[in-house]
């Protein structure tokens, strides 16, 4: 079975760097795009782009350009989100998730999500 | 003007329909897009219900009732997921989705109470 299990909370301060992983299981890590999604507390969901763990290619939404990579390394079946300069509103839980292909083109499995706190 | 609007809350009754809507901004036309809705619940991450973009091109997600279904208003320029016969499980939080310019786009979601 497909699980995609994700690093522990973190806390951060303003101005600082945090980098969430994402390590998929159950099927072939380079067969599908993972994609990086938050929602801060009692808000709604915000992409913040995808990787495709084959190429490295990758593709940010506008509002997280210049802050956000999303990097992976195949060789342990990991992709990673760094978010950089943090700000309080960068508070959220952010999760991977992978993207279906063919037919299933949708949001087929998830994380567990990561609690990003910032807070000076 | 946001590119997908929901209505933040809706409420209805056990037994009963309920209808979300997610109107796409002016300008965009919900005829070409295919609209997904996803259902979250507190404390878990979203899980896909299905996607419509005509009748001929629809999906429903594994083991996702066949109570669940969607449709476009396409005078309102929206997709819609209806909920027929509503169950106390189905309060959720409702977000629909687009691809829009390479770029995957949620709406504000919805949150479904039923009482």
């Amino acid at each position: 079975q497909v699980h995609l299990v994700q690093s522990g909370a973190e806390v951060k301060k303003p101005g600082a760097s945090v980098k969430v992983s994402c390590q998929p299981s159950g099927y072939t890590f380079t067969d599908y795009y993972i994609h990086w999604v938050r929602q801060a507390p009692g808000q709604g969901l915000e992409w913040m782009g995808w990787i495709n763990p084959n190429s490295g290619d990758t593709n940010y939404a506008q509002n997280f350009q210049g802050r956000v990579t999303m990097t992976r390394d195949t060789s342990i079946s990991t992709a990673y989100m760094e978010l950089s300069s943090l700000r309080s509103d960068d508070t959220a839980v952010y999760y991977c998730a992978r993207y279906g292909v063919g037919a299933k083109d949708y949001f087929d499995y998830w994380g567990q999500g990561t609690l990003v706190t910032v807070s000076s | 003007q946001a590119v997908l609007t929901q209505p933040s809350s809706l409420s209805a009754s056990p037994g009963a329909s309920a209808s979300l809507t997610c109107t796409l901004r002016s300008g965009i036309n919900v005829g070409t897009y295919r609209i997904y809705w996803y259902q979250q619940k507190p404390g878990s991450p979203p899980q896909y219900l299905l996607r419509y973009k005509s009748d001929s091109d629809k999906q429903q997600g594994s083991g996702v009732p066949s109570r669940f279904s969607g449709s476009k208003d396409a005078s309102a320029n929206a997709g819609v997921l209806l909920i027929s016969g509503l169950q106390s499980e189905d309060e959720a939080d409702y977000y629909c989705m687009i691809w829009h310019s390479s770029a995957v786009v949620f709406g504000g979601g919805t949150k479904l109470t039923v009482l």
